[in-house]
């Protein structure tokens, strides 16, 4: 199984500064079809996860352009330009290159 | 815009087994694969299995093989897990999502199954 890491588990940020979280996988998430297959999501308070990234860097529609993602291979971070009240949650990294799809711990980000 | 509408909470008591249901609307239902993801109390998201209503063959996380069985009904738009000796440590609310090229999109409301004697 391809294992998902994440640092730091947890973030405490001032309203307005920005946030950045890392991802990392135990193999490639490059497919032979030139897509990396890593994910965002956001898991705000008592709600499904939603989708904030697709393959890397894609916004998915109607994600506030504060987030961007980047990364290639294994390595991969998600940023907050500047965080705002409604970005609190748990931010999740996955990988759906591979069966069993995996999701790394998750990093919990609060506000100061 | 596809919804997946998941069915209430649910109570079971050990050595049971618990039928989700996760009823789609307003898009393609037979294309897309559907997979379920469960989160314990406090903890993160765990894949268990998926599948493809138009082939109709799951594939399930080891850790769950033989014990989880993920089916669909492509007449009512609606796929359904089921998980058998339920145990204490399967406390969790239970998501069933669609796969889009790689992204679970959307997912449904979530259900939580509480195993207690």
């Amino acid at each position: 199984d391809i294992v998902m890491t994440q640092t730091p588990l947890s973030l405490s940020v001032t309203p307005g500064q920005p946030a950045s979280i890392s991802c990392k996988s135990s193999q490639s998430l490059l497919h032979s079809d030139g897509k990396t297959y890593l994910y965002w999501y956001l898991q705000k308070p008592g709600q499904s996860p939603q989708l904030l990234i697709y393959e890397v860097s894609n916004r998915f529609s109607g994600v506030p352009d504060r987030f961007s993602g980047s990364g290639s291979g294994t390595d991969f971070t998600l940023k907050i330009s500047r965080v705002e009240a409604e970005d609190v949650g748990v931010y999740y990294c996955m990988q759906s290159i591979q069966l069993p799809f995996t999701f790394g711990p998750g990093t919990k980000v609060d506000i100061k | 815009q596809v919804q997946l509408v998941q069915s209430g909470a649910e109570v079971k008591k050990p050595g049971s087994s618990v039928k989700v249901s996760c009823k789609a609307s307003g898009g393609t239902f037979s294309s897309y694969a559907i997979s379920w993801v469960r989160q314990a109390p406090g903890q993160g998201l765990e894949w268990m299995g998926g599948i493809i209503p138009i082939f109709g063959t799951a594939n399930y996380a080891q850790k769950f093989q033989g014990r989880v069985t993920i089916t669909t009904d492509e007449s009512t738009s609606t796929a359904y897990m089921e998980l058998s000796s339920l145990r204490s440590e399967d406390t969790a609310v239970y998501y069933c999502a669609r796969l889009v090229v790689g992204a679970f999109l959307p997912w449904g409301q979530g259900t939580l199954v509480t195993v207690s004697s």
